[in-house]
């Protein structure tokens, strides 16, 4: 129990089908980050959110749409996703970097599977 | 742009020593970590280094820098069957942002 819980688990969907995946932290960090991870390559920052403001988007699909409406909460939103979007996403927390001792250690939740069809 | 590497797989027996390593390219990098991937799971923070020191050991775990070369590595000493998981490398500076290597599969044959 890692303290940032994602939900679901695991998603098939279809390429025409709108879903969402939620991510809660009861760590009561500031920061939260949303990471894909597929086979092979390296893993992937999408976005980070740091007192609920974006403050990086890595070139990121505008099919894939971010939320946070609360240090507490992330998500994203999916729509017209294509097969090679099927990964394993991961959502994490932090406190934010203010400067030594702070190591900016990140928390992670166990992920979304997801599979489009 | 900023880059880390690391080879896809690893396999060793049980009771032998393990040594991971990874590239990478950002000089300012101001903390390395390592981090473990057990299957189904999240990823957990193993260990870190701060840039200025060039070795930290934790029991079995010995994390080596050489800050010159840009090359972290991690060694797990009496690898057992638990070790068995995905060590993803990554290297932080003074933002939030961690850049992340591949993750080293190591598979510890009993």
């Amino acid at each position: 129990e890692t303290g940032v819980t994602q939900t679901p688990r695991h998603l098939v969907m279809g390429m025409t089908n709108k879903k969402s995946l939620k991510c809660e932290q009861h760590l009561g960090h500031n920061a939260m980050y949303w990471y894909k991870q597929s086979a092979k390559k390296p893993l992937e920052l999408m976005f980070v959110y740091s007192l609920e403001e974006r403050v990086e988007n890595n070139s990121v699909p505008s099919r894939f749409s971010p939320e946070c409406p609360n240090s507490s909460h992330l998500f994203l939103h999916l729509h017209t996703l294509q097969p090679e979007d099927s990964a394993l996403y991961l959502c994490a927390s932090s406190h934010l970097r203010t400067g030594a001792p702070n190591t900016g250690e990140l928390f992670f939740g166990e992920g979304s599977r997801l599979t489009v069809l | 742009g900023e880059d880390v590497e690391q080879s896809l797989f690893l396999s060793v027996r049980e009771g032998d020593s393990s040594v991971i390593n990874c590239t990478y390219t950002d000089s300012s990098s101001t903390y390395l970590y390592w981090y473990k991937q057990e299957p189904g799971a999240g990823l957990q923070l193993l260990t870190y280094i701060f840039s200025n020191m060039d070795m930290k050991q934790d029991q079995r775990l010995t994390v080596l820098l050489n800050k010159k070369d840009k090359h972290l590595s991690l060694r797990i000493a009496d690898t057992q069957t638990g070790d068995s998981a995905i060590y993803f490398c990554a290297e932080g500076g003074a933002t939030n942002k961690l850049i992340f290597g591949t993750g080293t599969l190591l598979a510890v044959q009993p």
